[in-house]
């Protein structure tokens, strides 16, 4: 059974562009948890989804941050607009049954904003 | 709300040595989970171990064990016989176990050095 995997690992934006990051969860898993981890600091809750679903959205940043969970395909974490203070690591975490299981986490996309 | 303090931003070990990692956490609810994880240079976040709050027995995973002192509120990670492969940043997280809680809350972790 793969893990949680995402992808790019790597990705460089210059200020004002785009950046999508993309999660495939756990085979069976229908719940999708992102997280940043700014430099030296833990990672910080940033949405919950489900299947076409956002349950949780409340540790996004209210402008240029979105996310969806299509009912086929990925999970993607778009952010538009991009600026230096937006280059992080981003996890991905995913759960089975619901948000009392226990989430496990993809290797992250470290982004960084020139 | 929960917070989650580690204060120990770096800790040294020989290896084949044991070294423990302190973590506290601050919370009102009587039930609810605690994990470390581990963060190696990859960035993977992996689980090492998880332990329920109701449960008095502390949790074992191989080499690792924790010391939970739910009174003092203090859930500290116990390397035993350190490798050079246990070198990483360690987070300890808190979990509500409230129905439809789910939020992970991290702490700013302790990275870990084992010294050959």
């Amino acid at each position: 059974n793969a893990g949680v995997m995402q992808n790019p690992r790597h990705l460089v934006r210059r200020r004002g562009q785009e950046a999508r990051l993309r999660c495939s969860p756990m085979k069976g898993h229908s719940h999708v948890y992102w997280y940043r981890q700014l430099p030296e600091e833990g990672l910080k809750f940033m949405v919950y989804l489900q299947k076409e679903n956002i349950i949780d959205e409340s540790g996004m940043p209210k402008e240029r941050f979105s996310a969806e969970f299509p009912k086929e395909g990925p999970s993607i974490l778009r952010i538009q607009q991009v600026v230096r203070g937006d280059s992080a690591a981003y996890f991905c975490a995913s759960s089975p049954q619901g948000p009392t299981d226990t989430q496990y986490f993809g290797p992250g996309t470290r982004l960084t904003v020139l | 709300a929960q917070t989650v303090t580690q204060s120990q931003p770096e800790m040294s070990v020989q290896e084949a040595e044991t070294v423990t990692l302190s973590c506290t956490y601050d919370t009102s609810e009587s039930d609810y989970y605690l994990f470390w994880y581990k963060q190696p240079p990859s960035r993977q976040m992996i689980l090492v171990i998880r332990q329920e709050a109701y449960k008095q027995q502390n949790a074992t995973e191989n080499r690792f064990s924790v010391n939970f002192q739910k009174a003092a509120k203090s859930f500290s990670l116990k390397i035993s016989d350190s490798q050079l492969g246990d070198a990483a940043m360690y987070f300890c997280a808190y979990r509500s176990s409230t129905s439809g809680t789910y939020k992970y809350i991290f702490g700013t972790g302790t990275r870990l050095k084992v010294l050959a």
